[in-house]
This record gives structure tokens, C-alpha cells and sequence, in this order.
């Protein structure tokens, strides 16, 4: 089955400043790549996603890139805000995108 | 975007009871719902798909006899937690997909004492 690994699992910084998060994935069938946000205690929340077809996709602050050659993706936040502080999961599906395989999940943290 | 809604938010129970959480699609008709387990600071793991009218299928590791799972209507899946015992303590969440995206439900928290 799949397996997505995901770095860092912790990742503080300063307001201002951009994170990145990388992911890869072991299933080259895999074709939709969704980033979510979590909250503690609340449901994951859809932030961005890329197709396979894709090589890049960006709304507003956050971007996202796919390379289907390396299996790997990755989210790039610039000009974090505290308010983005969460943890944020990478997942990789097929056909289904509510059936994922998720990620372990990268604890982000903006200091003001 | 669709929402899903799920029932209870949180419960506690003692070992050796059942617990039903419900799985609602409120604006759209999900055949196929998906549930997850999310143990404290961990990913989110899938155990079983639910197909409306027919069987569910589940994950490797997960007992089909112990976590019920119902797909009765279009608009509902609901997953029973049989015999329940401290170690099934985790947050429980369904999804649902809608024009190719992802719906969670808001999650329910399982204690079991």
C-alpha cells in the first residue's frame, strides 16, 4: 500500500518568515496530494491540494509543489502569521480523496 | 464547500459497553464514507471504508467485528465500537468526498473507562 513520510515533524518560526514542509510518497499510482490543516481537537481542514497533472499550485501565501518523478511534494507558507500555527499534514490518494493515506504530521509554530 | 457532520462530539463510557457514532452527509449523498482513528499527537489512521447498501471494507489490523460499521442511507454511515475497552480511547473521524475534495466530520472523542 502507500506509505507518505513526512519532515520535519517539529518546525518553529520567527512571524514574518516562510516554512516549508516536504513530503513523499511510495505509490506512483497516487494521484491527488492534499495538505491539510488541524487544530487540536478539530477536524483537518483543507489549505491547498495538487493533481498529478500538475506541477505547482499557489493561493495567495501558500504554494505547493509536486514532483512525480521523485515522489515528493512539498508546501512552502511565506509571510507566516502566529495564526498559522497548527499541525499540518500531507496525504496522497487515489481516486478517492477521502481515502488517504496521511502523513505523521509537522507540529508548525510563528513566534510574533 | 460540503459539510459533514458526526455525533456525539465527545463520549466516555465504561469497558465492555458499545458506543454508535453517527457519519452525516448534509448537503450531498456520500455512497462511499471513510473513517479514520487519531490517537493523542498522531496521524490520521484509516480503518474501514463504508459502502452504502453493501459491506464495509476495512484496513489491515482493524477487527470488522469489533468496529461495527453501517451504511444504511445515502446521507449516513455509523460506526459502532463493540465491547469498548481503554485502549480504544482515540478521536474518531468520518470523511466524505464532494466534487473530488475531502470532507472531515468535526471528529468524536472517545474515553473509555
Amino acid at each position: 500500500g502507500e506509505n507518505v513520510e513526512q519532515h520535519p515533524s517539529t518546525l518553529s518560526v520567527q512571524e514574518g518568515d516562510s516554512a516549508v514542509i516536504k513530503c513523499t510518497y511510495s505509490d506512483s499510482a497516487s494521484n491527488y496530494f492534499p495538505w491539510y490543516k488541524q487544530e487540536l481537537g478539530k477536524r483537518p481542514q483543507l489549505i491547498i491540494d495538487i493533481r498529478s497533472n500538475v506541477g505547482e499550485k499557489k493561493d495567495q501565501r501558500i504554494a505547493v509543489t509536486l514532483n512525480k518523478t521523485a515522489k515528493h511534494f512539498s508546501l512552502h507558507i511565506t509571510e507566516t502569521q502566529p495564526e498559522d500555527s497548527a499541525v499540518y499534514f500531507c496525504a496522497a490518494s487515489y481516486t478517492n480523496a477521502g481515502k488517504s493515506t496521511f502523513g505523521d504530521g509537522t507540529t508548525l509554530t510563528v513566534k510574533p | 464547500g460540503a459539510v459533514v457532520s458526526q455525533h456525539p462530539s465527545w463520549v466516555i463510557c465504561k469497558s465492555g459497553t458499545s458506543v454508535k457514532i453517527e457519519c452525516r452527509s448534509l448537503d450531498f449523498q456520500a455512497t462511499t464514507m471513510f473513517w479514520y482513528r487519531q490517537f493523542p499527537k498522531q496521524s490520521l489512521m484509516l480503518m474501514a471504508t463504508s459502502n452504502e447498501g453493501s459491506k464495509a471494507t476495512y484496513e489491515q489490523g482493524v477487527e470488522k467485528d469489533k468496529f461495527l460499521i453501517n451504511h444504511a442511507s445515502l446521507t449516513l454511515s455509523t460506526l459502532t465500537v463493540t465491547s469498548a475497552h481503554p485502549e480504544d480511547s482515540s478521536f474518531y473521524i468520518c470523511s466524505a468526498e464532494e466534487n473530488t475534495e475531502a470532507f472531515f466530520g468535526q471528529g468524536t472523542r472517545l474515553t473509555v473507562v
